[in-house]
Order: structure tokens, then sequence, then C-alpha cells
């Protein structure tokens, strides 16, 4: 069955770096687009980037754009996400999905990151 | 790039229908057939319930459905029962390549 299991999150003080990981398993990883969602504590959902299955292509939310980055290793079956310049807003629980058309079909159960001094 | 908007809250007794509203703008949600839904029982990650507008992934009640007109799309649940209590949230594709999610509802069955 599809599995996804985010790692990497934990505590950050604020202008430092995270990266996060997810690791893929029970599909083929490489022909699916990836995504990553954030919920801050209390708060509702918000999209924070897609990157095609290919890696070729990458979109962000504006708030990110420019400290966020997604990758990936499809030899590995991974999905990254490089957060830099991090701020206290960007506390969350960090969510990968799987793409597939324009809904998030598969989800993993999270990682929690939080910016703190 | 907004949030959709949704109730805070809704409620209903055991057996009973509610509704659940999604209204964006004809940038997202009235521009494209694109939406879908999602159910968050307190603690656990969010699983889909509904996409491109009203279809059903496998194993999703078929108490479950989707509906959309203009600007706002709709989810309603039919015959409530006490496991459908969770948060829902609404997505739709953007005309700026992107995504966006509502603000969430918390459905209270009472």
């Amino acid at each position: 069955q599809v599995q996804l299991v985010e790692s990497g999150g934990g505590v950050v003080q604020p202008g430092g770096s995270l990266r996060l990981s997810c690791a893929a398993s029970g599909f083929t990883f490489r022909s699916y687009g990836m995504h990553w969602v954030r919920q801050a504590p209390g708060k509702g959902l918000e999209w924070v980037a897609l990157i095609r299955n290919d890696g070729n292509d990458k979109y962000y939310a504006d708030s990110m754009k420019g400290r966020f980055t997604v990758s990936r290793d499809n030899s590995r079956n991974t999905l990254y996400l490089q957060m830099n310049s991090l701020r206290s807003e960007d506390t969350a629980m960090y969510y990968c999905a799987s793409r597939t058309g324009y809904y998030f079909d598969y989800w993993g159960q999270g990682t929690l990151v939080t910016v703190s001094s | 790039q907004s949030a959709l908007t949704q109730p805070p809250s809704v409620s209903g007794s055991p057996g009973q229908s509610v509704t659940i509203s999604c209204t964006g703008t004809s940038s997202d949600v009235g521009n494209y057939n694109r939406v879908s839904w999602y159910q968050q029982p307190p603690g656990t990650a969010p699983k889909l319930m509904i996409y491109e507008v009203s279809n059903r992934p496998s194993g999703v009640p078929d108490r479950f459905s989707g509906s959309k007109s203009g600007n706002t799309a709709s989810l309603t649940i039919s015959g409530l029962q006490a496991e459908d209590e969770a948060d829902y949230y609404c997505s739709s594709y953007t005309s700026s390549g992107t995504w966006v999610f509502g603000g969430g509802t918390k459905l209270t069955v009472l």
C-alpha cells in the first residue's frame, strides 16, 4: 500500500535552515508529482510547493518563494524540502502528498517544524 | 492567493444531512472543475474525500457528495454518523498554477 513517511522536523532558530525528507513506497514514485502542504498549530492547511515527476518543474506558494526549495531523488524514492531563512510563522506540521490530477490523493503523517529562539 | 472561504463550523444530528460551502473566485473554483475535499479527524493527516468537484475515491462512502455552482463548491454529507466528526477542507487549483485551500470547517455530530 502507499506509504509516505516524513522526517527531518525539529526546533530551529529564526533565520536557520532545515531539510525535510519524505520517503515514498508502495507506488511508482518516479511517475507522480509530489506536493508539500503545511499546517500551523490550530490552523488550516496551506499549500507549499509542487514538484513534477521528473523534477524539472517546480511551483511554490508566494510566501515560500526564494526561501524554500523542493527537490526529489527518484532513485531513492525520496522527496525533499530545503527551508532557509526560517521565520516563526513557518512553525507548522509539514506533510508530503502525492499528486494525481489536480488533487492530493495520499498524505504522510507529517513532521513538525518549530521555529523558536 | 487568498484562502477559499468556508464556514468555521457546522453541526447536525446522526442521520441528518449537512452541507459545507467553499467560496472562491473566477480564478480558482469558478474557472476549473478541480475542486477537492479533505477530511481531517483531530491529530491525523488529511484524507481525500472528493476530487474534481464530485468524484469519490474508492472506499469513500456514497454518503459524501460534491457539487459546484459558479464560484462556490459544496460538500454534502448525508446520513451523518459519529465517525464523520472532523475538520473538512476544500482545495482548488488556481489560474496561477498553484493550489489554495479553504480555512476549514469543523463538523460536530450532535
